[in-house]
């Protein structure tokens, strides 16, 4: 069964602060999901990446599988950001289908 | 849009009634989830769905049951609520198994008095 660990569990910064969450894994996988929980609920995907680096606007994430680890990065953090994150990885061994979710990783974007 | 749609937002259930949630999708994706999240735990399989009325167990499905008789709609179902099933739900969907991209619903929360 794979182990998915998040650090921080919570981060404060000022608006303008570059930002990183760090997901690491312990069993190799074929893709790894970063996703955003607003404050309410609803959840979004960010990104699904299986190596290298992925960009959308001020988030990127990056993967390593050889050390089985992957960053979220935010550059010039605003409030807006302020949320949930949360990184997942396939259950090998457990549940079809199943993903095993970090427990997050709580962002407060101070203005 | 890409939509998944939870039929309530906020529920407030007695111990012991019977309980549905249900989700709609517009993608027509073949998987469905259900999870619940709790603090501290994060998120954990409930059961999941890859095709009209297939079903799999997950990680806690112990009081829970579902159905899917249709592609778009998965349904969680509480036979007997407890005050321990106070919680999160949210329900996902996707194209492919754990590689694919997952979209959820804005979840419901669910209080059992």
């Amino acid at each position: 069964k794979n182990e998915v660990e998040q650090s921080p569990q919570n981060l404060t910064a000022q608006e303008g602060e570059f930002i990183t969450i760090n997901c690491s894994y312990s069993v190799g996988i074929s893709a790894l999901h970063w996703l955003q929980q607003h404050p309410g609920g609803g959840i979004v995907s960010l990104f699904m990446l299986s190596s290298g680096k992925k960009k959308h606007g001020r988030l990127i994430a990056t993967i390593n599988i050889q050390e089985k680890h992957s960053s979220l990065h935010i550059t010039a953090s605003h409030p807006r950001d302020s949320a949930v994150y949360i990184c997942a990885v396939p259950n090998y061994g457990g549940s079809q289908g199943n993903l095993i979710f970090g427990k997050g990783t709580k962002l407060s974007v101070k203005p | 849009d890409v939509k998944v749609t939870q039929s309530s937002r906020y529920l407030v259930k007695r111990t012991g009634e019977k309980v549905f949630l249900e989700c709609v999708q517009d993608m027509d994706h073949e998987n469905m989830f259900w999870y619940r999240q709790d603090p501290g735990l994060g998120l954990r399989l409930i059961y999941f769905s890859y095709d009209v009325k297939m079903k799999e167990k997950g990680d806690i499905p112990e009081g829970y049951s579902v159905s899917r008789e249709k592609k778009e709609r998965f349904s969680l179902i509480l036979e007997s609520a407890s005050t321990n099933q106070t919680s999160m739900y949210l329900c996902a969907s996707s194209l492919a198994h754990s590689t694919g991209e997952l979209f959820f619903g804005e979840g419901s929360r669910l209080t059992v008095l």
